[in-house]
């Protein structure tokens, strides 16, 4: 059964330090998102992405934050400058044209 | 703008009991509304969902959710727990259409089974 997969599992980075998270959505599904969960919280919206742009953003996801597909497969979320608070479960989904969206295990990063 | 509410952040069962977890909603329209669970260390998984078909929604592992447009309720239920489904339950809800259909989540429930 198709997946949704994101590397690496866990990112420790130090603050100020610039992040990458990877995504590879089910091949094809056309819609991409990004959520965080920190630690006992519950998920948060970060990010919508459809037609190589983003559809809807967050008030989370501010000029820190970007989201990229560089190729036909990967989605990356990208943090510029992490800080303490960055430190979270970050969640990839994608769908197709139906609600359901099938979310990835996650990466959890830990911003020392 | 939409909203989800969990009621009880822990509901605790003993094996073979009845499962009942609440979800209220609050849509401007007539939303979509899913259960995902998430098991320790884990991603989201769904559960079920209610996309505007039938208002009784079965899902996997004996799970059923119905829709209550009167109560704006979409509570999940399970006949009789097992010790496998001790985990954290989440409500979600989006829009059928428009922007990018961002799912909206509950705090959650932790489930606990015990013997």
């Amino acid at each position: 059964e198709p997946e949704v997969t994101q590397t690496p599992s866990h990112q420790v980075t130090q603050m100020g330090q610039e992040v990458i998270l990877r995504c590879v959505p089910i091949s094809n599904h056309l819609y991409f998102y990004w959520y965080r969960q920190i630690l006992g919280q519950k998920v948060e919206f970060l990010v919508s992405f459809y037609n190589n742009e983003i559809s809807e953003k967050s008030e989370i996801f501010d000029d820190q934050f970007s989201v990229e597909r560089p190729d036909g497969s990967n989605f990356t979320l990208k943090i510029r400058s992490t800080k303490l608070e960055d430190s979270a479960m970050y969640f990839c989904a994608s769908r197709t044209g139906d609600a359901e969206q099938y979310f990835g295990p996650g990466t959890r990063l830990t911003v020392t | 703008a939409q909203s989800v509410t969990q009621l009880g952040s822990h509901v605790s069962v003993s094996e073979g009991a009845l499962v009942l977890l609440r979800c209220n909603y609050s849509s401007s329209v007539p939303p979509y509304l899913f259960w995902y669970v998430q098991y320790p260390n884990q991603g989201l998984q769904l559960l079920l969902k209610y996309t505007s078909a039938a208002t009784l929604v079965k899902g996997i592992n004996g799970f059923e959710a119905e829709f209550k447009k009167s109560e704006t309720s979409f509570h999940l239920t399970k006949p009789s727990a097992h010790m496998s489904d001790a985990a954290e339950y989440f409500c979600a809800v989006t829009r059928p259409t428009g922007g990018g259909n961002k799912l909206t989540f509950g705090t959650g429930t932790q489930l606990k089974v015990e013997l």
